[in-house]
C-alpha cells in the first residue's frame, strides 16, 4: 500500500507555479519525501528529495512541513513541457520505492 | 552518457509461452530495480538487486515470475506461462548503490509486454 494520498488531477497555467501537495501522515522518523514525475510514454524521472529541511534544485523546490506529515512541491514556471503523472513516495532507502496513482498535472497554455 | 536501456521496447506474445526482458543499467550502477506498470496506474515495484543478488524481491507476483543478474550488470526479467494478466510495461531502473545516499533511481523507457 502507497503510504502517501496525492490529489488526482490538477490544472496550472503556463508560467504560473504549480503546487502539487501531497499527504505522508504515517511518515516515520528515517523516511525521506522522494518526488518523481512520468511523462508521456516514459520511463519515471527523479525530481528531488528530502528529510527535513526544504530544498531546492533546478527543477523544483520541495516544501515539508514541521511535524513531516505533508509536503508540497513547487514548480516555479510551469511550461507545457512539465505535463506529466507526479508521484509521491515515502522511503527510507531508495531501493524500496512504491509508487501510488500520482497526480496528473495539466499545464495550460 | 548513455542511460538505462531495456530489450525489446515492444513484445507481444500468446498466452502460455515464456518471456524475457533485458535491462542494461547504466555502466557502473550497483542498484538494479524492476517495475511493472499497469494502463493509468503508478509503477509497481517488483525486485531489487544489490550487485549479482536479489536484495528484495517481495514484489514478485508469484513464481511464475524470476529476475537474474548474474555478473552485477545486465539483468534479465523472465515471465513463465504468461497470461493476459501480465500485460503491462515493465520498466528498469538502476542506482548508483543502496541506501539514501544514492538518491535517485534513473529508468529505461520500459518493455511494453502484450499477451494475447
Amino acid at each position: 500500500d502507497a503510504k502517501t494520498t496525492q490529489p488526482t488531477s490538477m490544472d496550472c497555467a503556463e508560467g504560473r507555479a504549480a503546487n502539487l501537495p501531497c499527504n505522508h501522515s504515517t511518515i516515520s522518523g528515517n523516511e525521506y519525501v522522494y518526488w518523481y514525475r512520468q511523462i508521456h510514454s516514459q520511463g519515471p524521472q527523479y525530481i528531488i528529495h528530502g528529510l527535513k529541511n526544504n530544498e531546492t534544485n533546478e527543477m523544483a523546490s520541495l516544501i515539508i512541513t514541521e511535524d513531516r506529515k505533508s509536503s508540497t512541491l513547487i514548480l516555479p514556471h510551469a511550461t507545457l513541457r512539465d505535463t506529466a503523472v507526479y508521484y509521491c513516495i515515502v522511503s527510507e532507502f531508495n531501493n524500496d520505492m512504491r509508487f501510488g496513482a500520482g497526480t496528473r498535472l495539466t499545464v495550460k497554455p | 552518457g548513455a542511460g538505462v536501456s531495456q530489450t525489446p521496447s515492444n513484445k507481444v506474445t500468446e498466452k502460455g509461452k515464456y518471456v524475457e526482458l533485458r535491462c542494461d543499467p547504466i555502466s557502473g550502477h550497483t542498484a538494479l530495480y524492476w517495475y511493472r506498470q499497469s494502463l493509468g496506474q503508478g509503477p509497481e515495484f517488483l525486485i531489487y538487486f544489490q550487485g549479482t543478488g536479489a536484495a528484495d524481491d517481495s514484489g514478485l507476483p508469484n513464481d511464475r515470475f524470476f529476475a537474474v543478474r548474474p555478473e552485477g550488470s545486465v539483468s534479465t526479467l523472465k515471465i513463465q506461462r504468461t497470461e493476459r494478466g501480465d500485460s503491462a510495461v515493465y520498466l528498469c531502473a538502476s542506482s548508483l548503490g543502496y541506501g539514501a545516499l544514492y538518491n535517485e533511481q534513473f529508468f529505461g523507457p520500459g518493455t511494453r509486454l502484450t499477451v494475447l
